[in-house]
């Protein structure tokens, strides 16, 4: 069975750091490109950021790049988000996708991880 | 960048048919996917590329794209069916964009 399992969510202040964590299980992860896509409260599916299999090629959404950093270590089947220089707009439900090889879709996500930016 | 609109709220009666649209600038061309998402519950994958279900999907749950407007059907609606919908695509520019997402409310 695939699962998808974040950690790492919180409460952060504005200007701080905060790693995530997606442990994944149930599939070949290093198979998969993999994906972070978050929810504000009261607010709708926003795609944040995604690593390749290769483990060095990323995209990232406008609104994080240069903030935030993806990674991947295939040998612990693990997917990070690095977000530093947070912003109360990254207040969000932050949940991790697996996309489906040779597709454009997300076929399994994780239950996401609560991130609170606040002073 | 690539805009996708979705009516913020759809309500329909029980056993009767909802339609969700999503409108996109010759939306047709692109492979639409549709997720459903309950609070507290992670996101699940309804239909991908326009038309198809995966599975364990029920038959009730289709779709289809032309032109300008992609539209998620669910026959029969059950009230376990009541979720916000989201419709996805990938953009040339390398990213995956979302709708604002649909508020389907079963009477």
């Amino acid at each position: 069975e695939v699962q998808l399992v974040e950690s790492g969510g919180g409460l952060v202040h504005p200007g701080g750091s905060l790693r995530l964590s997606c442990a994944a299980s149930g599939f070949t992860f290093s198979d998969y490109w993999m994906h972070w896509v978050r929810q504000a409260p009261g607010k709708g599916l926003v795609w944040v950021s995604r690593m390749n299999i290769d483990a060095f090629t990323t995209t990232y959404a406008d609104s994080v790049k240069g903030r935030f950093t993806i990674s991947r270590d295939n040998t612990k089947n693990t997917l990070y988000l690095q977000m530093d220089s947070l912003r109360a707009e990254d207040t969000a439900i932050y949940y991790c996708a697996r996309e489906e090889r040779d597709s454009d879709y997300f076929d399994y996500w994780g239950q996401g991880t609560l991130v609170t930016v606040s002073s | 960048s690539y805009v996708l609109t979705q009516p913020p709220s759809v309500s329909v009666a029980p056993g009767k048919t909802a339609r969700i649209t999503c409108g996109g600038n010759n939306i047709g061309s692109k492979s639409v996917h549709w997720y459903q998402l309950r609070p507290g519950q992670a996101p699940v994958l309804v239909v991908y590329d326009d038309r198809d279900r995966p599975s364990g999907i029920p038959e009730r749950f289709s779709g289809s794209s032309s032109g300008n407007t992609a539209t998620l059907t669910i026959s029969r609606v059950e009230a376990g069916d009541e979720a916000d919908y989201y419709c996805q695509v990938w953009d040339t520019s390398d990213h995956w964009v979302f709708g604002g997402g649909t508020k389907l409310t079963v009477l």
